[in-house]
């Protein structure tokens, strides 16, 4: 099983709808991360989380909101979904240690119609 | 603010070729890490490599390695004898070593590798 699970994998939802996407991990992480990945830009960094009472905005978070509901979970939510908000969204986790590497989930593929 | 760049968007070797990837980056600190991801067709994102800044010795993983070279910030990505399956979308990536912005990682735009048969 994948060590950073994220669902659904894929989905189409039309403008104006409400929509989650749902991160869980079991590699025992405190730190997650949500990113979105657009065409010629890379990744770009949303909302993390350093531990269950920690929320904090990345460069992109308009639009966006996040719930850390366990150590293991982080949603991602997109309160009235826009077009521009098609992109592949990534979760990730990582320790405190200096090592501190990032382990990202297969993404999910969100389409804005 | 850190910014990476990646400045070919795409790049093609022959297997069994070496190829090299660019990435510059812009930072005023002096300690951080810089990353290189893979991303194949199937969307995960694979690490390959991992360079501290405060080692001078270039970093390597099997077949790939790095040319590091802080002071023109400068982090590319060697691959030798490519195969068939190296095929994939490249992430150069950057993270202080602390801070507030601690733990957070500032990717590139991508570079996508073909390898011819």
């Amino acid at each position: 099983d994948a060590d950073v699970t994220q669902t659904p994998r894929n989905r189409i939802t039309k403008t104006g709808k409400r929509i989650m996407l749902e991160c869980s991990q079991t590699k025992g992480h405190d730190r997650m991360y949500w990113y979105r990945q657009d065409p010629g830009l890379g990744l770009r960094l949303i909302y993390y989380s350093f531990d269950v009472k920690d929320i904090n905005k990345g460069e992109i978070s308009d639009g966006y909101s996040v719930s850390r509901q366990a150590q293991a979970k982080f949603s991602l939510s997109l309160e009235s979904a826009i077009p521009n908000q098609t992109a592949l969204y990534f979760c990730a986790t990582s320790d405190g240690t200096a090592k501190n590497i990032q382990y990202f989930g297969a993404g999910t593929r969100l389409s804005v119609l | 603010a850190q910014t990476v760049t990646q400045s070919q968007p795409e790049m093609s070797v022959q297997e069994a070729e070496t190829v090299t990837l660019s990435c510059t980056y812009d930072t005023s600190e002096s300690d951080y890490y810089l990353f290189w991801y893979k991303q194949p067709p199937s969307r995960q994102m694979i690490l390959v490599i991992r360079q501290e800044a405060y080692k001078q010795q270039n970093a390597t993983e099997n077949r790939f390695s790095v040319n590091f070279q802080k002071a023109a910030k400068s982090f590319s990505l060697k691959i030798s004898d490519s195969q068939l399956g190296d095929a994939a979308m490249y992430f150069c990536a950057y993270r202080n070593a602390g801070g507030t912005s601690y733990g957070k990682l500032t990717f590139g735009q991508g570079t996508i590798l073909t390898v011819h048969p």
